[in-house]
């Protein structure tokens, strides 16, 4: 596609149900990440893949959290049993390979309430 | 691990003015620099980036210095814009394509 394509752009959820926040990459980019924007603060990583390797999970922030992506294609980041500090734009970026910038999607708005 | 500091937090400029964003970092094996605007509610956008092999780039009103050995790295905006009025984010890539990024500053620009 044209762009990081991310899906649903708002997502209201209970506390301690489960979420899967959808990333498309644009088309041909190998790299994929997910950070997390707390309202006024900056990029928090969260997960990386780059092609078939293994991703970096490096940066989640605790078990509830985890992410797929197969091949070079969609990936999907998965809260389980949500909490109210979970609330918080989660931002998909990809890129060409490992020596190019990003380019954001529009994020997904989640709230826990 | 790698830590991007990034100074001031918000800034206030008038229309015309300079605006200087400066930001540190900690791995020496750091080698590439972007900055983001991001604008309200929008997505961040790559506005600049430079590598480790160049210590200037220029693109029109906007420019990025880096200095290795000190390890830090500038934005400067000349002219500056109402329409500049936006958050901006420096960041360093790690190892593979991470990048880590700076907690960001307000610009304001007063017209």
């Amino acid at each position: 596609g044209a762009g990081v394509s991310q899906s649903p752009s708002n997502k209201v959820t209970e506390k301690g149900k489960d979420v899967e926040l959808r990333c498309d990459p644009i088309s041909g980019h190998t790299a994929l990440y997910w950070y997390r924007q707390r309202l006024g603060q900056g990029l928090e990583f969260l997960i990386y893949f780059q092609g078939n390797s293994a991703p970096d999970k490096s940066g989640l922030p605790s078990d509830r959290f985890s992410a797929e992506r197969t091949g070079e294609s969609v990936s999907t980041l998965t809260i389980q049993r949500t909490q109210q500090e979970d609330s918080a734009v989660y931002l998909c970026a990809s890129s060409l390979a490992q020596n190019y910038g990003y380019t954001f999607g529009s994020g997904t708005r989640l709230t826990v309430v | 691990g790698e830590n991007v500091e990034q100074h001031p937090s918000t800034l206030s400029v008038q229309e015309g003015d300079s605006a200087v964003i400066k930001c540190t970092y900690s791995d020496s094996a750091s080698n590439y620099f972007p900055w983001y605007k991001q604008e309200l509610g929008k997505r961040p956008q790559l506005i600049i980036d430079i590598r480790s092999n160049v210590g200037e780039k220029k693109d029109q009103r906007i420019a990025v210095t880096l200095n290795k050995t000190a390890k830090h790295f500038s934005l400067h905006i000349t002219e500056t814009q109402p329409e500049d009025s936006a958050v901006y984010f420096c960041a360093a890539r790690l190892y593979g394509n991470k990048l880590v990024f700076g907690a960001g500053t307000i610009l304001r620009v007063k017209s």
